[in-house]
């Protein structure tokens, strides 16, 4: 069952430019996708949000975007900071209850 | 700021036992929910739980699981007899509509060892 994919496990970037991560999924039925950022030995912490209706949602340095008819989202973070260094998950759902979560990007800014 | 508490931290037990692993979601949040991710896999989810009763559950989620909500703070995740294949980190998660129903947010996880 891989209805959300992940397919870079990793990503370096320098300080100060732009990381863009990436999510595909299979199941059309879905309309509302998450974006959570995980320290070791931390819970996921949520970053941002969009539903289907939407094809942009902005949060500070933080952009997701969302192309349906590809089934693709993407998380544009600008500038990237160190403190961004960090696993970054996208989770999907129909229903708002079950959320499927992709394998997760581990990002790398390098200062 | 509030936040998703879990304990414990960490609990090993062996094989054919059974475990509960606890939760205490923010207070004013109404849906709860555990996640487990196994290690080098994708973060699963279990159950999803409002108004006391379960709302969704996945096919993971068989008859060795349940959860409750024994009172007005703890939501707990119990596993009757647990397998090799239960280690995990189990995440707790809760959520409400006033701040947005689909953001979900995590405690820090309860690893579990089966031995």
């Amino acid at each position: 069952d891989q209805q959300v994919k992940q397919n870079s496990p990793s990503l370096s970037v320098q300080e100060g430019r732009i990381s863009i991560l990436n999510c595909d999924y299979t199941n059309s039925m879905f309309d509302y996708f998450l974006w959570y950022k995980k320290y070791p030995a931390e819970g996921p912490t949520f970053l941002i949000s969009i539903s289907s209706i939407k094809d942009k949602n902005e949060d500070g340095r933080f952009t997701v975007f969302l192309n349906k008819s590809a089934k693709h989202l993407s998380l544009h973070i600008v500038p990237s900071q160190p403190g961004d260094s960090a696993v970054y998950f996208c989770a999907a759902s129909h229903t708002g209850n079950q959320f499927y979560f992709g394998t997760g990007t581990s990002l790398t800014v390098i200062p | 700021e509030p936040e998703v508490t879990q304990t414990p931290s960490h609990q090993v037990t062996q094989m054919g036992q059974e475990v509960i692993l606890r939760c205490v979601p923010i207070s004013n949040h109404l849906y709860f929910y555990w996640y487990r991710q196994i290690l080098g896999q994708k973060v699963e989810f279990l159950v999803s739980f409002y108004n006391n009763e379960i709302s969704e559950k996945s096919e993971i989620f068989d008859d060795q699981f349940s959860v409750e909500r024994p009172d007005g703070s703890n939501f707990t995740l119990k596993i009757r007899s647990t397998k090799l294949e239960d280690s995990a980190m189990y995440f707790c998660a809760s959520s409400t509509p006033s701040t947005g129903l689909y953001e979900q947010y995590f405690g820090p996880g309860t690893r579990l060892t089966v031995t």
